[in-house]
C-alpha cells in the first residue's frame, strides 16, 4: 500500500491567492482527516469525514477554509483567500475507525503564504 | 475538558541510555487509547504504541513500551537503548471512541536529542 499521499510537498504563494491541498487516503479507511502544525499552537484537527461526509469542521478556523471529500479516495482543503497567518505544516491522515486505530499520516504539505 | 500535557519541551539523553517522556492527560471517559508518535526532522508522523484504557498489561513495541498508571492518568514512553536516529520530536495522543464526536487530541510534543 502506498500510504496516505499528500500534494503538493511544499506550497509557496502570495497573500490574497487560492491554495488547494490535495489527499489520497489508504484504500478501505472511512475516516479522513485534515490537521495543521504550527509551532505556536502544535497539531490541530481541522476537520474529518467518515465516509466521505464530513462529521466535525469546528477546527476550521475560518470561513476561507473550506474541505471537501468527493469520493473515498479524494479530499481536498482550499484556503481562499490565504494569508500569511495561514503559513504551517498541513497533515491528512486517515484510518479504518475512529478511536481504537492508528492514524495514518501523509507526509504534509509546508505551506508558506508572503 | 478532555487534555493532554506533555510538560518536557525538551529533552538530552546519552545514547545507549534509556529516556523517559511524560505524558499526562485529562479526561472523565471511562474508555480511551492512548497513542505516542515521532516526528523526525524529516516530518513524518510515525506511530509508535498504543495503550487501550481497559488493558491490564503495559503496551510494548520492540524498543518502545508505555508506562500507563490509569489512577495517575499518566502514560509515559520508555525507550530503553536510545540510538541516535531517536532524535524527534514525541507526540502523546488520546482517543475517545465511545464519544464519538472527538478523534485524536495530540499533547504539545517533546523533543529528544540523543547525544553520543
Amino acid at each position: 500500500d502506498a500510504g496516505v499521499i499528500q500534494s503538493p510537498r511544499h506550497e509557496v504563494t502570495e497573500m490574497g491567492q487560492e491554495v488547494t491541498l490535495r489527499c489520497k487516503p489508504i484504500s478501505g479507511h472511512d475516516y479522513l482527516f485534515w490537521y495543521r502544525q504550527t509551532m505556536m499552537r502544535g497539531l490541530e484537527l481541522l476537520i474529518y469525514f467518515n465516509n466521505n461526509v464530513p462529521i466535525d469542521d469546528s477546527g476550521m478556523p475560518e470561513d476561507r477554509f473550506s474541505a471537501k471529500m468527493p469520493n473515498a479516495s479524494f479530499s481536498t482543503l482550499k484556503i481562499q483567500p490565504s494569508e500569511p497567518r495561514d503559513s504551517a505544516v498541513y497533515f491528512c491522515a486517515s484510518s479504518f475507525s475512529q478511536g481504537y486505530e492508528k492514524l495514518f499520516f501523509g507526509s504534509g504539505t509546508q505551506l508558506s503564504v508572503l | 475538558a478532555q487534555k493532554i500535557t506533555q510538560t518536557q519541551p525538551g529533552m538530552f539523553v546519552q545514547e545507549k541510555e534509556a529516556v523517559t517522556l511524560d505524558c499526562t492527560y485529562d479526561t472523565s471517559d471511562p474508555s480511551y487509547g492512548l497513542f505516542w508518535y515521532k516526528q523526525p526532522s524529516s516530518g513524518e508522523m510515525i506511530f509508535l504504541i498504543y495503550q487501550g484504557s481497559y488493558d491490564q498489561q503495559n503496551a510494548t513495541e520492540g524498543r518502545y513500551s508505555l508506562n500507563f498508571q490509569k489512577a495517575r492518568k499518566s502514560a509515559n514512553l520508555v525507550i530503553s537503548a536510545s540510538q541516535l536516529g531517536d532524535s524527534a520530536m514525541y507526540f502523546c495522543a488520546m482517543s475517545f471512541p465511545l464519544s464519538g464526536n472527538t478523534p485524536l487530541v495530540f499533547g504539545k510534543g517533546t523533543r529528544l536529542s540523543v547525544i553520543a
